[in-house]
């Protein structure tokens, strides 16, 4: 079945630090991948995706490239800032046909300090 | 150009008591999913629905749990006799194309946090 693997957090790092957070998955067929992001006590914001490999999402200074030979999607930005704190999910959707919806990592939580 | 709406936002019930929970698509999306958040956790699927239809309910617990999406009106996301395991945040999503489109995009409502006391 379809799996997603996210570096477990919470990573703290401090404003304008570069970030990488670590997206691997596995999946039937060609999957579509997305990171979504989750500010405290709010629900999920996709943040940016791609649909095949080699394309590159990105929003808001973060960006995060398909590598279908390493299977990841990894979520970097250059200069993070206190309000990029949150939960970032890395999630797939098969489209395979399957319609069992997104399949999410169990999330990182990111903590910027000024 | 409303984003998918989750009623209530906060909800307590105590054991035993029913939960309902209401979503209402983005305009023109008639494809309706709810996940499920538990503590320090990420989402898990719940259910697929389409209009009248549900499409895929692996992700439901066999009992206590059900959800419709009638014709008219919200999608309902209904628990009987809740117990505090129950305790989560229940995410609404639509998309305005069905499973294994490509580039089909979900999009998520703010979510309802239900507490069993």
């Amino acid at each position: 079945g379809n799996s997603v693997t996210q570096m477990e957090g919470p990573v703290t790092l401090s404003e304008e630090a570069f970030l990488t957070i670590n997206c691997t998955y596995t999946a039937t067929g060609y999957p579509s991948l997305f990171w979504y992001v989750q500010y405290p006590g709010e629900g999920l914001q996709l943040l940016l995706k791609a649909t095949k490999a080699d394309d590159k999402g990105s929003n808001k200074g973060f960006e995060a490239t398909y590598r279908k030979e390493t299977t990841s999607f990894h979520l970097e930005k250059g200069s993070v800032q206190v309000s990029d704190s949150a939960v970032y999910f890395c999630a797939l959707s098969d489209q395979g046909g399957g319609a069992d919806g997104l399949t999410f990592g169990k999330g990182t939580h990111l903590i910027i300090q000024p | 150009n409303a984003g998918v709406m989750q009623n209530p936002r906060h909800l307590v019930r105590r054991r035993g008591q029913e939960a309902r929970l209401r979503c209402s698509p983005m305009k023109g999306h008639s494809h309706v999913y709810w996940y499920r958040q538990l503590p320090e956790e990420g989402l898990k699927f719940m259910v697929y629905l389409q209009k009248e239809n549900i499409i895929d309910e692996s992700g439901m617990p066999k009992e206590r749990f059900s959800a419709e999406f009638p014709k008219e009106g919200p999608s309902i996301l209904r628990i009987q006799q809740v117990v505090r395991g129950d305790s989560a945040a229940y995410f609404c999503a639509s998309s305005q194309y069905g499973q294994g489109s490509v580039g089909n995009t979900i999009y998520f409502g703010e979510g309802s946090w239900l507490t069993v006391v």
